[in-house]
């Protein structure tokens, strides 16, 4: 069965360090891949997404992620983050006409 | 402002009552969807619908049931057969009636059963 993983459950990090999260799918074909993010006492927003070209893909407020098809990976990061970007972020992935996988979830938080 | 609208808030109920959740969104969009989210298991997808008076099972569909009767609504009723209903519920709605498409979130509801 299709499966997304999120092995950082919870990560805690100072102002201005680098952030990387993890995500990895298990589906082997085509397939389409989301960040969402839902800040303390906000709804889910997207953050990014990945269809198809680029394998590098920036979001919102400076996040990228880099789609790796031989890692099965779409992991996301930041050079510098900011206190701003506590919240929990939350891998999705559609394999092609089939329905959307979440992974866990990440809880980032950011100390001043 | 376009968006999803879910109530109530917070949701209470005797164990053995059935439930209904409210959804409705101004987007336009074509596809509907309910998620769960219990801490630590992320989003689970109880079920979706692409079209009006259509809707397909999620992974978690069992306990739960939902209509499409109009495009702006797709409320979900938490039956008594759903063995453990205390949840935070979700409703996405997504441009298209491909499942692929970016989802936009409501608020959630918080049912508790007592």
């Amino acid at each position: 069965a299709q499966s997304v993983s999120q092995h950082n459950h919870h990560v805690i990090l100072s102002e201005a360090a680098s952030l990387e999260l993890g995500c990895n799918y298990s589906y082997g074909g085509t397939v389409n891949l989301f960040w969402y993010v839902q800040y303390p006492g906000q709804h889910l927003q997207l953050l990014l997404k990945y269809f198809s070209g680029d394998p590098l893909v920036k979001g919102i407020k400076g996040f990228e992620a880099e789609f790796i098809k031989s890692k099965f990976s779409f992991n996301l990061r930041k050079p510098s983050v900011q206190w701003s970007d506590t919240a929990e972020y939350f891998c999705a992935v559609t394999p092609n006409g089939q329905k959307v996988t979440f992974g866990t979830g990440t809880k980032l938080q950011v100390i001043p | 402002d376009g968006g999803i609208t879910q109530s109530p808030k917070y949701l209470f109920r005797k164990e053995g009552q059935n439930v209904t959740l409210s959804c409705e969104q101004n987007l336009n969009h074509d596809a509907m969807y309910w998620y769960r989210q219990d801490p630590g298991q992320g989003l689970r997808l109880i079920y979706y619908s692409q079209i009006v008076n259509d809707f397909q099972k999620g992974d978690i569909a069992e306990g739960y049931s939902v209509s499409r009767e109009k495009k702006e609504s797709f409320p979900l009723t938490v039956t008594s057969a759903q063995k453990n209903p205390t949840a935070f519920y979700l409703c996405a709605s997504s441009r298209g009636q491909g499942i692929a498409q970016p989802q936009h979130f409501g608020d959630g509801t918080r049912l508790s059963i007592l």
